[in-house]
């Protein structure tokens, strides 16, 4: 079964720092990939997906994210974090109608 | 989404009782799920249905069960709970396709199970 690694379990930043936040997968196949977010005591949300066409995706709240197939990695960025951001995010990989959510990454951002 | 609605939010009980977590929806989609999420771990698929007629394990279907009474609802059962099934339980929904179609999310039941 396909697996999917997040790097890093607990980021801290500072406002106006930039963001990137690690996802890497096991399938080697064709792949739509996810990004949650998860803000304190809410459900999950989706900020963006891939699926096909320019590997440079972009989201909600100026998140986007890149494919890159030979790294099997789907990683998360964002130019300028705000204390808003401070929430817990999950990278998803779905192969074949099996979804597989990655372990989270929790993002603090200090005001 | 208000459109997928889990009930109860919250609910504690004991080992040995038999527990049921509903979800209801109002998106239309065919396709439901049932995670369990905990710390480290994120969240793990339990069972899914791709339409009334269709349930399928999931990741870590074991201790549990779950019913899909309509298009609009799908339940879960855990028939004796245990102390480790204490998690936030989460259900989700997607309309159908060829698995490039984002998961809609319930708020979540927090699960203890002393």
């Amino acid at each position: 079964a396909q697996s999917v690694s997040q790097h890093n379990h607990h980021v801290i930043l500072s406002e106006a720092a930039s963001l990137e936040l690690g996802c890497n997968y096991s399938y080697g196949g064709t792949v739509n990939l996810f990004w949650y977010v998860q803000y304190p005591g809410q459900h999950l949300q989706l900020l963006l997906k891939y699926f096909s066409g320019d590997p440079l995706v972009k989201g909600i709240k100026g998140f986007e994210a890149e494919f890159i197939k030979s790294k099997f990695s789907f990683n998360l960025r964002k130019p300028s974090v705000q204390w808003s951001d401070t929430a817990e995010y999950f990278c998803a990989v779905n192969a074949h109608n099996d979804m597989r959510f990655g372990a989270g990454t929790r993002l603090t951002v200090k005001p | 989404d208000a459109d997928v609605t889990q009930t109860p939010r919250n609910r504690i009980t004991k080992t040995g009782k038999r527990i049921m977590l509903e979800c209801s929806q109002t998106k239309g989609h065919d396709r439901m799920y049932w995670y369990r999420q905990d710390p480290g771990l994120g969240l793990r698929l339990i069972y899914y249905s791709f339409d009334v007629k269709d349930i399928n394990k999931g990741e870590i279907s074991d201790g549990y069960s779950v019913s899909r009474q309509a298009q609009a609802k799908f339940s879960l059962s855990l028939e004796s709970a245990i102390p480790n099934q204490t998690a936030l339980y989460f259900c989700a929904t997607s309309t159908t396709g060829s698995g490039n179609q984002p998961q809609h999310f319930g708020d979540g039941t927090r699960l203890s199970i002393l």
